[in-house]
């Protein structure tokens, strides 16, 4: 299976402030990548796909980048309504997907 | 309006089954790539399987190493909805399980739609 990490498993920010979240996908992944929002007592929500594609109706203080085994999501000015989990995903070549363990995000 | 929606769940003893249900409605399901995931108590997200149409791939369907053998994903096109039938259940397998649908763009799968879910809990 291939294997992520997500660095770091949790920040606090303030309002406004420019949030960070990076990545690493092992080498025999699929090079794709997609990142997801989940708020407490929610279900996740795609926000980007394809590593730096913004899913329709999402702000466009999310993005994403990179390419590879290494990827970046960020936050450009963080808002209240923010505070979430964001977890990465892949596939791999043999159609099995996998989640990043996740980056909880708080306000300071 | 398009939605999935899970049903099912419940709490049954370790080495018993269940079968989920997860219930399209605002699209045609047989046309997509179909997936569950499920989410333990204060965990991360856990992929556990998906389901292919035939015409994308003949073997279609493909599981997390954690529940092969065990579980069994299929498709009710007539009924738009996705089952997952678990067997030999575990503690381990306390969860709450969210079906989605996978929008493939090019080689890149997405899950774009969520269910609220259906939470499962083993225990004697």
């Amino acid at each position: 299976d291939i294997q992520m990490t997500q660095s770091p498993s949790s920040l606090s920010a303030s309002v406004g402030e420019r949030v960070t979240i990076t990545c690493q996908a092992s080498p025999d992944s699929s090079s794709y990548l997609n990142w997801y929002q989940q708020k407490p007592g929610k279900a996740p929500k795609l926000l980007i796909y394809d590593a730096s594609n913004l899913e329709t109706g999402v702000p466009s203080r999310f993005s994403g980048s990179g390419s590879g085994t290494d990827f970046t999501f960020t936050i450009s000015s963080l808002q209240p309504e923010d505070i979430a989990t964001y977890y990465c995903q892949q596939h791999d070549n043999f159609l099995r997907f996998t989640f990043g363990p996740g980056t909880k995000v708080d306000l300071k | 309006q398009v939605q999935l929606v899970e049903s099912g769940g419940g709490v049954v003893q370790p080495g018993m089954s269940l079968r989920l249900s997860c219930a399209a409605s605002g699209f045609n399901s047989s046309i997509y790539a179909m997936h569950w995931v499920r989410q333990a108590p204060g965990e991360g997200l856990e992929w556990v399987a998906v389901i292919y149409t035939i015409s994308y791939d003949v073997n279609n369907k493909y599981y997390a190493d954690s529940v092969k053998g065990r579980f069994t994903i299929s498709r009710d096109n007539s009924r738009n909805t996705l089952y997952l039938q678990m067997n030999s259940l575990r503690a381990e397998d306390t969860a709450l399980y969210y079906c989605a649908r996978d929008r493939r763009v090019g080689d890149n799968d997405a899950f774009d739609i969520w269910g609220q879910g259906t939470m499962v809990t083993v225990s004697s």
